[in-house]
């Protein structure tokens, strides 16, 4: 097991709520991405968060937003829920080096389900 | 912009019986390679990397991939196949030119069945 974690496990929402996930880093780790995974594909990047500032964003809208708190932990906020953005989100951890050559390491994932 | 190929969505083999998974990849700059297994209702669990030096990798379970810079591509491999191995498997890539950032692309995975 990793030392990511997420919370919750598992979440139903409705369409048009706000949704906020949460996830702690792996001790020592600075940055902090999420991905979304939907049902049958590979894990899309949504951004990541080093030193509390947005560091590279993917291809998704606005109303996906998020926040680094000092401690390296993170939140990842969906405004406006759609039925499409029912998917696992993941969250990953690693330390950010010049090189960029660390791996990141994942949490268990949060299952998000928009009816 | 990046890109990765797993051209097999599903894998059978024999427990026992040495196992292949393939992957391609297309970056701009030198790529960062790595693996990823997903068991269900699971997160990712890291492999193993390819950054730089022996085209032949060595990760964690046995598991080892071979980067090949012409062919682009960074094929998993295991000599004998457990039936536990029985998992999703991910490969994805990072740019170098990315620097220190940790944007990962990923393919659409490969279901690997190991069956006794």
């Amino acid at each position: 097991e990793t030392g990511v974690t997420q919370s919750p496990t598992h979440l139903i929402k409705t369409r048009g709520q706000q949704v906020t996930l949460r996830c702690s880093s792996q001790s020592g780790h600075n940055t902090v991405s999420w991905y979304q995974q939907a049902l049958g594909q590979g894990p899309q990047f949504i951004f990541q968060y080093y030193r509390e500032e947005e560091n590279g964003r993917g291809n998704f809208p606005p109303r996906f937003s998020g926040l680094q708190f000092p401690n390296y932990s993170s939140e990842l906020n969906v405004n406006a829920l759609e039925l499409d953005d029912s998917a696992l989100y993941l969250c990953a951890s690693s330390l950010r080096i010049q090189t960029g050559s660390t791996e990141a390491f994942f949490g268990q994932g949060t299952r998000l389900t928009v009816v | 912009a990046q890109s990765v190929a797993q051209p097999e969505d599903q894998v059978n083999v024999a427990e026992g019986n040495p196992l292949t998974v393939k992957c391609t990849y297309s970056v701009s700059g030198n790529p960062y390679l790595f693996w990823y297994v997903q068991y269900p209702n699971r997160g990712l669990q890291f492999l193993l990397k390819y950054i730089t030096g022996d085209n032949l990798v060595k990760g964690s379970y046995g598991f080892e991939a071979e980067f090949n810079k012409s062919q682009t591509s960074f094929h998993l491999k295991k000599p004998s196949a457990l039936v536990s191995d029985s998992a999703l498997y991910f490969c994805a890539v990072r740019d170098r030119r990315t620097g220190g950032g940790n944007k990962l692309t990923f393919g659409t995975g490969t279901q690997l069945k190991v069956e006794l």
